[in-house]
């Protein structure tokens, strides 16, 4: 596709399940970011990848939140026994490099029941 | 004190009025960041610039650097320009976006 896609769009769970959300950056974008977005609030950033390497995972809030991409491409977050908390919109971006401008796909959002 | 500042926080007009955001950053930066987020909630770069100014269509952006400071301004607004807009930075010493807290803009018909 022409741009960045994210699935699921909308996902329902049950608190201690786990979740996987997926990103499909753009084609060739090397650079693969992942946001957390809170109702009301201004994105956090959770993780960035460079091709495969995930480069920095500062912002994970904490070891049940986990992310890969092992191919340089697709990346998946995933959610291990969701809490409440855990409820936000997910959103990935993707960029050509470092200094390009990101893209955004059009996020999960996540409720946890 | 936020390392990235907006203002005005809300801000509503009359279509055709030129609108006027502002943003303030506190640090060092390699660029900075336009966005606009739909209500449907998707987001969407509209410029990324790091010096002088840039023009896309009725959306113009500057930026100085020595007073760290950047405005967007959209010319004869419309109802359709209704979105939050967010200011973001990016520095060299890190890829993370630092993100303001967004302007929300309603365009009255």
């Amino acid at each position: 596709g022409a741009g960045v896609s994210q699935s699921p769009r909308y996902k329902v769970t049950k608190r201690g399940q786990d979740v996987a959300l997926r990103c499909d950056p753009i084609s060739g974008h090397v650079s693969l970011y992942w946001y957390r977005q809170a109702l009301g609030q201004g994105p956090e950033f959770l993780t960035y990848f460079n091709y495969e390497a995930q480069q920095d995972k500062s912002g994970l809030p904490n070891d049940r939140f986990s992310a890969e991409r092992p191919e340089g491409s697709i990346s998946t977050l995933t959610i291990q026994r969701t809490e409440q908390r855990d409820s936000a919109m997910y959103r990935c971006a993707s960029s050509l490099g470092t200094s390009g401008v990101p893209y955004f796909g059009p996020g999960t959002r996540l409720t946890v029941t | 004190k936020n390392e990235v500042e907006q203002s005005p926080q809300n801000l509503t007009a009359q279509e055709g009025e030129f609108i006027t955001i502002n943003c303030s950053y506190s640090v060092g930066i390699s660029a900075l960041h336009w966005l606009q987020q739909h209500p449907g909630g998707g987001i969407v770069s509209l410029f990324m610039l790091s010096s002088g100014k840039k023009k896309h269509g009725r959306l113009i952006a500057t930026i100085n650097i020595q007073e760290k400071h950047s405005s967007l301004h959209i010319t004869a607004s419309h109802p359709r320009d209704s979105a939050v807009y967010i200011c973001a930075v990016s520095m060299d010493s890190n890829y993370q976006l630092i993100w303001g807290a967004g302007t929300k803009l309603i365009i009255k018909p």
